[in-house]
């Protein structure tokens, strides 16, 4: 099993730049999740998707989007990317067992650089 | 809301010396927690998670963290530091039952020769 995979490994970006990022997990999982990991913050949650078909925000939203596909896939979209969304991004899943926090499985992250 | 403090963000320690990483948390119930661990350039893996069995909790290459109510503490340790242990450190809380993880700042060890 590859897990949790993730494109692109890198990206550069002009500010006002589109792009999106994918995500995708072999492992049957429920429940995905998109964070961004800045120096000294921590993760912080984008945007999480408890099923198919629902989404919902997390802690930093603002300037994103994201399309729950089917099961399996995940993406992240900038529409207008900023200097401030400057960071390296990570897709993770789990099984997502209702009345349960299980562990939550990470892909390698996307580096992303806006210019 | 669920918060989570991780006391200082750079740890360093000597190989074969007592790792501690400190966390506590901020919530009216006793909720789920977990440590996870950053090798660079990686993304994040489960270390172990207290989810209200056993009070101490024991996770991969010979860490452990016990929670205590009465601090609002999950700190970690590991007897004896190797050098492969040099990474970033997260601590994270959840309600339970919830699927969302709320993640501490982090904690870089790193071990000194």
């Amino acid at each position: 099993n590859a897990g949790v995979t993730q494109t692109p490994k890198f990206q550069v970006l002009k500010t006002g730049q589109s792009m999106t990022l994918q995500c995708a997990q072999d492992m049957n999982h429920n429940s995905m999740y998109w964070y961004r990991q800045d120096p000294g913050m921590g993760l912080r949650l984008i945007y999480y998707s408890a099923s198919e078909g629902t989404t919902d925000k997390g802690e930093v939203p603002n300037g994103y989007n994201v399309s729950r596909l089917n099961k399996r896939e995940f993406s992240l979209r900038l529409e207008s990317a900023a200097p401030s969304q400057t960071s390296v991004y990570f897709c993770a899943s789990s099984r997502g067992l209702a009345g349960y926090t299980d562990t939550q499985y990470f892909g390698p992250g996307t580096r992303l650089t806006v210019l | 809301a669920q918060s989570v403090t991780q006391l200082g963000s750079h740890v360093s320690v000597s190989e074969g010396a007592l790792v501690l990483l400190r966390c506590n948390y901020s919530s009216s119930v006793p909720p789920y927690l977990f440590w996870y661990v950053q090798y660079p350039n990686q993304g994040l893996q489960l270390l172990l998670k207290y989810t209200s069995a056993a009070t101490l909790v024991k996770g991969i290459n010979d860490f452990e963290a016990e929670f205590k109510k009465s601090e609002t503490s999950f700190h970690l340790t590991k007897p004896s530091a190797h050098m492969s242990d040099a990474a970033e450190y997260f601590c994270a809380v959840s309600d339970r039952g919830a699927q969302k993880l709320v993640f501490g700042q982090g904690t870089r060890l790193t071990i000194n020769p």
